[in-house]
């Protein structure tokens, strides 16, 4: 069965560092989505992107964050300077198409940082 | 804006006991109702999803309808298992917009006992 892939699974650093994340979602998927989830809540969607371009990133803290996702197949999150608020679970999602869908969206095993 | 709200962990059982974990929403429309599941050091599964009111999503032995009148999608599961122990998410991708976002509540913990 087809999984989305993430790396890596856990990332230590420290404040003012910068940190990448990479994404891989399943084959063929349009729409890709990354949610942050802090220890005890609910993922939170930081961007989504359908195909290369990005259709939401409302919650995406541009001072610091960015994320792209250049030939619309796997995509990489940022963040620079990294802040001891940025720890948390980075979580990529994917979706067959995304607009107006309102699909199930597959997750991977998301990449735990730690910033000290 | 669109939210849910879930019933606040941990919740404890024993083998074989009934399970209701409830879940309500705000939102505008008729937003998809989703349960997604995480183990430990794991990412978020699906477990089951409703599309439209009255719906009752189903998938190794929990189930949830899509109740409109109350805006609410309560899982429910007969007889847990030790291996159900896990945190368990309600979502809604709302009605509005053309892109299918997830809304997440802040999640249940269910810890299963033998």
């Amino acid at each position: 069965e087809a999984e989305v892939a993430q790396s890596p699974r856990y990332k230590i650093t420290e404040k003012s560092q910068a940190v990448a994340f990479w994404c891989d979602p399943i084959s063929g998927h349009a729409t890709l989505y990354w949610y942050r989830q802090i220890l005890g809540q609910g993922p939170e969607l930081l961007v989504q992107f359908q195909d290369e371009s990005v259709v939401d990133d409302s919650q995406l803290p541009k001072d610091r964050f960015s994320a792209e996702r250049l030939k619309g197949v796997d995509s990489t999150l940022k963040i620079q300077p990294a802040e001891l608020g940025d720890s948390a679970m980075y979580l990529c999602a994917s979706s067959p198409l995304g607009q107006g869908a309102r699909e199930t969206q597959y997750f991977g095993p998301g990449t735990r940082l730690l910033v000290l | 804006g669109d939210s849910v709200t879930q019933m606040e962990g941990p919740v404890t059982l024993s083998e074989e006991a009934f399970l209701t974990i409830n879940c309500t929403y705000t939102a505008t429309g008729y937003p998809s109702l989703f349960w997604y599941v995480q183990y430990p050091g794991e990412g978020l599964q699906l477990l089951l999803k409703a599309t439209k009111a009255d719906d009752k999503g189903s998938n190794k032995g929990f189930e949830a309808t899509y109740r409109k009148e109350t805006t609410s999608f309560h899982l429910e599961k007969g007889s847990v298992q030790v291996s159900d122990s896990a945190v368990y998410f309600c979502a809604l991708a709302p009605s509005a917009g053309g892109y299918n976002k997830l809304i997440f509540g802040a999640g249940t913990r269910l810890a299963v006992h033998p």
